[in-house]
């Protein structure tokens, strides 16, 4: 999972099967999360996002989770393609901040 | 095209000079923001700009680092007597607002600095 650290922490998945994520936030009184996804020599890219109100968000193939008693979340990608492969992050927004962990790496396994 | 643009994407410079790394955010977008990304590390917040407001610089990590936001559009980062320890990608991103649901972030694609 992903966490604050030296280390990237790497996640690698067979295509086609699902690929799971996870995240945890340090502030409580964070009221918005934002997973994004960032390739090779770009900037990181918006996938999904969720309020503090809300226990699960779904999109197209990802679906987040978010546990605020634990002050955790999970990035949910179904059927892993190959270009799903990236470092995600997860970003926790207090107000006008976004903080940011250090990532995972995703490798899909063709 | 209506993303943030970054200029140059690559820069290489001596150690002791100065260097300027230009962000175009997205058009209306009020929120800009500076980070800093080094090998297999998260980002690193540098400075925020909303609308009028005084920049939250709380992120700069010495003096030799300033920003400015030009007309409310236009950000320059400038880093003066680089360091080699500045090596990194510096990214820049705007926000509709910068505050709340439904004003992510738009990252630009960087802009890879090389201190030799």
């Amino acid at each position: 999972g992903e966490s604050v650290g030296l280390h990237l922490p790497t996640l690698s998945v067979q295509e086609g099967d699902n690929s799971i994520i996870n995240c945890a936030y340090s502030n409580s009184a964070s009221d918005y999360f934002i997973w994004y996804k960032q390739e090779s020599g770009k900037g990181p890219q918006f996938i999904i996002d969720i309020r503090s109100n809300m226990d699960k968000r779904q999109g197209q193939r990802v679906t987040v989770l978010l546990n605020k008693t634990v002050k955790h979340l999970s990035l949910q990608i179904a059927a892993t393609q190959p270009g799903d492969s990236a470092v995600y992050f997860c970003a926790e927004i207090t107000i006008n901040q976004f903080y940011f962990g250090t990532g995972t790496s995703l490798t899909v396994i063709p | 095209g209506a993303g943030v643009s970054q200029s140059p994407s690559n820069k290489v410079t001596e150690k002791g000079k100065d260097v300027e790394l230009r962000c175009d955010p997205i058009s209306g977008h009020t929120a800009l923001y500076w980070y800093r990304q080094s090998l297999g590390q998260g980002l690193e917040f540098l400075i925020y700009f909303q609308g009028n407001s005084a920049p939250d610089k709380s992120g700069l990590p010495s003096d030799r680092f300033s920003a400015e936001r030009t007309g409310g559009s236009v950000s320059t980062l400038t880093i003066q007597r680089t360091q080699q320890e500045d090596s990194a990608v510096y990214l820049c991103a705007s926000s509709a607002t910068g505050q709340g649901y439904n004003s992510p972030l738009h990252f630009g694609n960087g802009t890879r600095l090389t201190v030799t």
